[in-house]
């Protein structure tokens, strides 16, 4: 499979609890995105990478969030303490630069 | 400061009909736009893309129209089948952030 996979698919976490996925791209794409979606909104844009280089980070994003894509191929996105509103499905990416994204099936958080 | 908009959150259409779906931006810089369709329960799947040298680009039912000087693009599906029945989101390239999603209802 040359998709984009992501691990787990669901995930269910007491609150404060640590939770990480991981994002494996497609293996010559240099870009990953990761977004956030939440019921009846479209993903909102987290963060993402141009190899290993993290070049932007949403506003979105608070401190408890963090990603890593170490060697510029899959990446890592953890959420510390996690909060009920941190229940959404957590979509990942990957591009080559200047064409268009091809998306993995999603992480569905489950806070309770 | 979303710079991509879906101002319609749902279409219906009858099967066999013609639905346009549309897509506002503001960033002027934006060079390249795409269209994705979402099924629940998964990820969103690239459909069509447009670059800004082009003001149409086909592909088989489906087609983008890009107005610059509006800065409005719109999805064209036709005709329309029930299977098309999803939640299609645009996006700009440059900055890869999606507007809210329109939900397409194409009834038989």
């Amino acid at each position: 499979d040359t998709g984009v996979s992501q691990d787990p698919r669901h995930k269910i976490t007491k609150r404060g609890q640590n939770v990480t996925f991981r994002c494996d791209p497609i293996s010559e794409h240099n870009r990953l995105y990761w977004y956030r979606q939440t019921l009846g909104q479209g993903p909102e844009f987290l963060t993402y990478f141009q190899n290993e280089a993290q070049l932007e980070k949403s506003r979105l994003l608070s401190d408890r969030f963090s990603a890593e894509r170490p060697k510029g191929s899959f990446s890592t996105l953890e959420i510390q303490r996690t909060e009920q509103g941190d229940s959404a499905m957590y979509l990942c990416a990957s591009s080559l630069e200047g064409v268009g994204a091809f998306f993995g099936q999603g992480t569905r958080l489950t806070v309770v | 400061d979303q710079q991509v908009k879906q101002n319609s959150p749902s279409l219906s259409v009858q099967e066999g009909r013609i639905s346009i779906l549309n897509c506002d931006y503001t960033n002027s810089m934006f060079d390249y736009f795409l269209w994705y369709k979402k099924y629940p329960a998964e990820g969103p799947t690239f459909l069509i893309s447009i670059s800004s040298i082009k003001d149409k680009n086909e592909d088989g039912r489906f087609t983008v129209f890009l107005n610059k000087s509006a800065k409005h693009l719109s999805l064209h599906i036709v005709p329309s089948q029930p299977g098309d029945s999803a939640v299609y989101f645009c996006a700009a390239n440059n900055d890869m952030r999606f507007g809210a999603g329109t939900r397409l209802t194409v009834k038989p």
